[in-house]
């Protein structure tokens, strides 16, 4: 069975411009979140997707930040416009079913840079 | 929000020593979990936990859910050259499911960075 699977593995932007990240959680997992670790600092939780609902986006940052789940597959984020305090490492993660879900299973993350 | 605590920060150890690590916070969580991350990759799940006073074990790995429901150790024993890397407790507010385990986000420790000289 395939893991989480994330793309690119590496980004390397300008400020202001835009990228979007892309995670493909494993098959028949309902639950699909983000995450982030700025250098230094703890991984910190972004949203959850329940299928293709978001369930919780408390932790988004601000509103340059805009995940979509269409159809409940895969998942983007796209950072429009880029800022150099958005560097850091996102993951995704997924787990099965909503109610009496399993624990998160992580992706290997997308190293973004921003110049 | 909530935070978790975990320490020691770093660990330089000789190869066969055994580990420990712990998390705490001022808040209750339901669900426990330490993930390791090696260089380049994402977290690997090591241990869930899904019941406070839980010990559970995953080869040389123990770890165990406090009473409290605010704290978490992780043990390594006769560590090797592979335990290298970073390790990472996480907390889980929500609680219910077959598993034990909620389905809301997770928080973080910092994690403890494992070097172990041969």
């Amino acid at each position: 069975e395939a893991g989480v699977t994330q793309f690119p593995s590496h980004s390397v932007i300008e400020k202001g411009q835009t990228v979007t990240l892309r995670c493909d959680p494993i098959s028949g997992h309902d639950n699909l979140y983000w995450y982030r670790r700025v250098m230094g600092k703890e991984i910190k939780f972004l949203l959850h997707f329940v299928k293709e609902s978001k369930q919780d986006e408390s932790g988004m940052p601000n509103n340059r930040f805009l995940a979509e789940r269409t159809g409940g597959t895969y998942s983007t984020l796209k950072v429009q416009p880029a800022e150099l305090e958005d560097s850091g490492v996102y993951f995704c993660a997924s787990s099965e079913e909503y109610f009496g879900s399993g624990p998160q299973h992580f992706g290997d993350g997308t190293r973004l840079s921003i110049l | 929000g909530q935070q978790l605590n975990q320490s020691p920060q770093s660990m330089f150890i000789q190869e066969g020593e055994d580990v420990s690590m712990n998390c705490t916070s001022s808040s209750i969580f339901n669900t426990w979990l330490w993930y390791k991350q090696d260089p380049g990759e994402g977290p690997v799940l090591l241990i869930a936990l899904y019941k406070a006073g839980e010990l559970t074990s995953n080869g040389r790995l123990t770890a165990q859910f406090g009473i409290t429901r605010k704290d978490s150790f992780l043990n390594i024993s006769a560590s090797i050259p592979s335990d290298v890397g970073i390790y990472f407790c996480a907390g889980q507010a929500s609680w219910g499911g077959r598993s034990g385990g909620g389905a809301d986000g997770l928080t973080f420790g910092k994690g403890t960075h494992l070097i172990i000289q041969p």
